[in-house]
């Protein structure tokens, strides 16, 4: 039982490529999360997914694409990346919205 | 935008003593929960009190929750340096949609 892993862990970029991070969990949970952590804030919530085929925008989703084709993965993707997209990127997941959630182990991105 | 706000930003006691930390929110909540995070790592939820709980205990931690006031307390008693971490609490965001609002967390540090 892996609960939340996500691939890469680390990951550095020049301004303009592009990238997809996965998020796997294997705990059946219906919702899932994708945050940016920056020094000093909280998590800032960038999309989200509330069942398989479902996406929806958090607080910060500009410059951001998600995918949940599975029930298991989500997928957020950076199209043409920017040094404001420098940060550590964390998935989670839960059974129960509004509840306690499971995090992965992050992805720091640096993009150049 | 930031629901939860935590108090002090950063604490450093001795091993053994007992750590205190806050937080503080805007808008009526269901429940708030704490969560830890060691350096370089995913989080990992500590406690979650309803609104409807005045205290909960598990293990060593001690959680507070006053509505009158919007605001939570997290005691860590006996600390070791194990608990050295970044401690942030969440709350369910106003309005009913899935989301936790994460304050910017209290980074503690255990002197041995």
């Amino acid at each position: 039982n892996a609960g939340v892993t996500q691939t890469p862990k680390f990951r550095v970029l020049k301004t303009g490529q592009s990238m997809t991070l996965l998020c796997a969990q294997d705990m059946n949970h219906e919702y899932m999360y994708w945050y940016r952590q920056d020094p000093g804030m909280g998590l800032r919530l960038i999309h989200y997914s509330v069942g398989e085929g479902t996406t929806a925008k958090g607080e910060v989703p500009d410059g951001y694409n998600v995918s949940r084709l599975k029930k298991q993965n989500f997928l957020l993707g950076l199209e043409s990346a920017a040094p404001s997209q420098t940060s550590v990127y964390f998935c989670a997941s839960n059974s129960v919205p509004r509840e306690t959630q499971y995090f992965g182990p992050g992805t720091r991105l640096l993009v150049l | 935008s930031q629901q939860g706000e935590e108090d002090p930003q950063a604490l450093s006691i001795q091993e053994g003593e007992n750590a205190t930390m806050n937080c503080s929110y805007k808008t009526s909540i269901n429940n708030l929960q704490w969560y830890r995070q060691n350096s370089g790592r995913g989080l990992v939820h500590l406690i979650l009190i309803r609104s409807n709980e005045r205290e909960k205990h598990s293990g060593r931690l001690r959680v507070t929750l006053d509505t009158s006031k919007k605001s939570s307390s997290l005691l860590i008693t006996a600390s070791r340096a194990a608990d050295t971490a970044s401690y942030f609490c969440a709350t369910d965001a106003p309005g009913g949609n899935y989301q936790l609002i994460w304050g910017a967390g209290t980074k503690l540090i255990i002197k041995p």
